[in-house]
């Protein structure tokens, strides 16, 4: 099975900060990963697919890179409504998993 | 708009059995693949298994911790994929999300989540 880490666990910033989550695949995954935003109480909300694609209606404040086995979650500047825990997933085969999430607080 | 509905949760004593449904409306439900997705209170996701659309002959994929003892269907006809549940654990105890894909090339992401449904499994 692939595992997937992601770093920080924990990340406590501003608003109009800059924030950069990683993940990282314990094999190759090519770019089948996606990200997902989730607020306590709430079902996950896609954000990126395969990879780097933004989900329609996501703002362009988000955005997604890598390939192979790093890949980078960035918020260009963080808004008061994306405080919530990040998770990644890789679609590169089964089982799907996820990643262990990071949580963005306010600083 | 796309919506998916869970329902069946409740609470059930270990080595019990549960169906959970979903039911989904806004799209053409036979054209794709429906996941299912679970977090126990506190945790992280854990994905559990996908039912792949009739071009694929609706084949199945588990993860190892529900495989024998989770079974997901579907019946087109009525838009609802469901996931039986036998053998119940403990460590079962969660939420359920119903997922729906999409098919980007050859992979298939998650795009759309329900609201999730609570099963407990304690005595």
């Amino acid at each position: 099975d692939i595992q997937l880490t992601q770093s920080p666990s924990f990340l406590s910033a501003s608003v109009g900060d800059r924030v950069t989550i990683t993940c990282r695949a314990s094999q190759g995954i090519s770019s089948c990963l996606a990200w997902y935003q989730q607020k306590p109480g709430k079902a996950p909300k896609l954000l990126i697919y395969a990879a780097s694609t933004l989900q329609s209606g996501v703002p362009s404040r988000f955005s997604g890179s890598g390939s192979g086995t790093e890949f980078t979650l960035t918020i260009s500047s963080l808004q008061p409504e994306d405080f919530a825990t990040y998770f990644c997933q890789h679609f590169n085969s089964y089982p799907l998993t996820f990643g262990p999430g990071t949580q963005v607080d306010i600083k | 708009e796309v919506q998916l509905v869970e329902s069946g949760g409740g609470l059930v004593q270990p080595g019990g059995s549960l169906r959970l449904s979903c039911a989904a409306s806004g799209f053409t439900f036979s054209d794709y693949y429906m996941d299912w997705v679970r977090q126990a209170p506190g945790k992280g996701l854990e994905w559990i298994g996908r039912s792949r659309s009739k071009p694929k002959s609706y084949t199945t994929e588990y993860a190892a911790s529900v495989k024998g003892r989770f079974t997901i269907s579907r019946d087109d006809s009525k838009n609802s994929v469901y996931v039986q549940m036998n053998s119940l654990k403990t460590e079962d105890t969660a939420v359920y999300y119903c997922t729906r894909g999409i098919i980007v090339g050859p992979t298939v992401y998650i795009q759309y989540w329900g609201q999730g449904t609570l099963v407990t499994v304690s005595s």
